[in-house]
């Protein structure tokens, strides 16, 4: 069974422009978090969707947003990139069972720097 | 608001041998707890989950613990080898918002 697969990889942006990255959990696996990883502040929540919709919320700005499509795959966007969204972008998919018996997998990330 | 800490920040041992890694929580209201590892530059590679109810879980030379009334978890590895190299990570499962919360990691380098 394939992993979860993360598009790009590699992204390099400037202040001001925006970026989308996406997101395709293991089949099967109706759970998509989102997370942000800095030397700094270590990894920080950003969103979960299950089916479609937005289930929680970290504390990042409405810059950063996300959906999720009808085959589960996810995509994230965050506007008016500043220097500080320079970061590791990592996804993670779950099965989402009841009882919160839930691992989650993660795939490899997106690397995105912003100059 | 849940905070994971785990201690130390780095360690260095040498090849063969065993090792606790150290994970706290805050709040024991939790579904799970799950240990991690990653490499330089990847993303995270689940070794062992926990479930509330469970007290341990083993896989190989790997053995993680959990004590939710006192909000601990260990990972023990046995026979450290250099490719055990990595920064390990525990996250607790929140109960509520289902949400996982990460510790800052323990950076650990197995000496040949």
């Amino acid at each position: 069974k394939a992993g979860v697969t993360q598009t790009p990889r590699y992204l390099i942006k400037t202040r001001g422009q925006q970026v989308t990255l996406s997101c395709s959990p293991i089949s099967g696996h109706r759970s998509v978090s989102w997370y942000q990883q800095t030397p700094g502040q270590g990894l920080q929540f950003l969103f979960e969707y299950f089916s479609e919709t937005q289930r929680n919320k970290g504390n990042f700005p409405g810059r950063f947003s996300g959906r999720q499509f009808s085959n589960s795959r996810s995509e994230m966007n965050v506007s008016t990139l500043e220097l500080g969204d320079s970061a590791l972008y990592l996804c993670a998919s779950s099965l989402a069972l009841r009882g919160g018996i839930d691992e989650q997998f993660f795939g490899p990330g997106t690397r995105l720097t912003v100059l | 608001k849940q905070e994971v800490t785990q201690i130390p920040a780095a360690l260095s041992v040498p090849e063969g041998e065993n090792l606790v890694l150290n994970c706290s929580f805050t709040d024991s209201a939790i579904y799970n707890l799950q240990w991690f590892r990653q490499d330089p530059g990847k993303g995270l590679t689940s070794l062992l989950l926990i479930q509330s109810s469970q007290r341990e879980q083993t896989s190989g030379r790997l053995n993680a613990s959990l004590d939710k009334s006192s909000g601990r978890s260990t990972l023990y590895i046995a026979a450290s080898q250099p490719g055990d190299s990595a920064t390990y990570l525990c996250a607790a499962h929140g109960l509520t918002g289902n949400q996982f919360y990460f510790g800052t990691g323990t950076s650990l380098t197995v000496i040949p």
